[in-house]
């Protein structure tokens, strides 16, 4: 079954304790990305990636970091979490422009 | 770069009611259009995608949207909404090249019994 999956599903963590989210996909697909959804805010691209070794900055791409060593996985890293990144966040993978969601991680900084 | 504006950020309607949900979108080049649909507590999955060709688009599940270049809108239509419908729908343009996805704020559809 095509997919993107996520883990974990929900944390919570406490401020500066460094996390990862992993991503990956099993459709071969060159483009990955990661999105964060905030209420009233929709979602906002946080980073993509075009392909291996090759990454770049969303709309809102402080305080992340990413890397795409291997064409299937793209973990989403928070060196030093902080409260403001509490939020809801979704891996994407794409195709031809339509995005393929993971069915998204819940993070909750304290 | 792209941007997309969803009207309302709510719309309550009655069950078998007709809904329409507003998207404009602005872009400098030709772009796709896309609508995604989130049921509460799930990620989000497509609903219906105009990329060329037939600026009528329908979904599986009775949902359609038409595309309007002149007034670059994507709104979303269903003449007989059912409690299941329920759900934030999300309105999102690509652009040409290499971007990602830029989506709305989200519209919340609410169906009354």
């Amino acid at each position: 079954e095509a997919q993107v999956t996520q883990n974990p599903r929900y944390l919570i963590t406490v401020t500066g304790k460094k996390l990862t989210v992993t991503c990956s996909q099993n459709m071969n697909h060159e483009y990955m990305s990661w999105y964060r959804q905030d209420p009233g805010l929709g979602l906002r691209q946080i980073y993509y990636s075009m392909n291996v070794e090759v990454t770049d900055k969303g709309d809102v791409p402080e305080g992340y970091k990413v890397s795409r060593k291997e064409k299937r996985n793209f973990p989403l890293i928070l060196e030093s979490p902080s409260p403001n990144q509490t939020s809801l966040y979704f891996c994407a993978s794409s195709q031809l422009g339509e995005l393929f969601f993971g069915e998204g991680s819940r993070l909750t900084v304290l | 770069a792209q941007s997309v504006t969803q009207l309302d950020s709510q719309v309550p309607v009655f069950e078998e009611a007709p809904v329409e949900l507003r998207c404009n979108y602005s872009s400098s080049v030709s772009v796709y259009l896309f609508w995604y649909v989130q049921y509460p507590n799930q990620g989000l999955q497509l609903l219906l995608k105009y990329l060329s060709g037939s600026t009528l688009v329908e979904s599986i599940n009775g949902f359609e949207a038409e595309f309007n270049k002149s007034q670059t809108s994507f709104h979303l239509r269903k003449p007989s909404v059912h409690i299941s419908d329920t759900a934030e729908y999300f309105c999102a343009v690509k652009g040409g090249g290499a971007d990602g996805l830029t989506f709305g704020k989200g519209t919340h559809l609410i169906i009354q019994p």
